[in-house]
């Protein structure tokens, strides 16, 4: 199937700092998502993006398609604990298409 | 209250020994799937169907059965299950393949020993 490169894989901060983390293809997207997961938790959507260079935020998130549609970025703003989860990118490549999800990005959050 | 529910939430089995993790969503998807998540790998697409009675491989189908009589269930069946299929598992359903949002089940987590 296709590969989604996410990074970093897990990261530790401090909270109340930012965070960025984000997603490469080798091959094209129309759609990128973002879901988080919490602990114990199934995956659920944060964000949503339909169009090259679409910038979308909510809350504290916002996320980015990229120009050449085979990236995506989510950044956090002024971390808290409970942020702490993982954090998954999907891409999908046109309609009728399946998601493919990136390996995640554990995020951890120091109060 | 929509949602997608998963039963076991945990199960320990030994190898060899049959068994069906169900999944049940009461929003009239048309779309259902199931996904295994393993470390660094994220979640891995086993079978998904389009609406009832339509089924078809993802990623990582060998090993599992599915099947999709009615619209709302949509079981996952491990024949003879291995230790490589101790994993986190995921039902996920859909509108319909390519509309509205992916509702995810909490997850059922197996071991095989």
């Amino acid at each position: 199937g296709q590969q989604l490169n996410q990074s970093p894989q897990s990261m530790f901060i401090q909270e109340g700092e930012d965070v960025s983390m984000n997603c490469t293809s080798s091959s094209i997207f129309n759609t990128w998502l973002w879901y988080k997961q919490d602990p114990g938790e199934g995956p659920v959507l944060l964000i949503a993006l339909y169009k090259a260079g679409e910038l979308t935020s909510n809350g504290r998130l916002t996320a980015q398609f990229g120009i050449t549609r085979k990236d995506s970025f989510l950044n956090i703003s002024a971390s808290i604990p409970s942020d702490v989860g993982i954090y998954f990118c999907a891409g999908q490549h046109n309609a009728g298409n399946m998601l493919t999800f990136g390996g995640g990005t554990r995020l951890m959050v120091k109060p | 209250e929509a949602q997608v529910t998963q039963n076991p939430r945990y199960l320990i089995t030994v190898t060899g020994k049959k068994l069906t993790v169900t999944c049940s969503q009461n929003m009239n998807h048309e779309y259902m799937s199931w996904y295994r998540q393993d470390p660094g790998l994220g979640l891995r697409q086993i079978y998904y169907s389009m609406n009832v009675e339509v089924t078809d491989k993802g990623d990582v189908p060998e090993g599992y059965k599915v099947s999709r009589k009615e619209k709302r269930n949509f079981p996952l069946i491990l024949e003879s299950p291995s230790p490589n299929q101790t994993s986190l598992y995921f039902c996920a359903s859909r509108l319909t393949v390519n509309t509205g949002e992916l509702f995810f089940g909490e997850g059922s987590r197996l071991t095989v020993l």
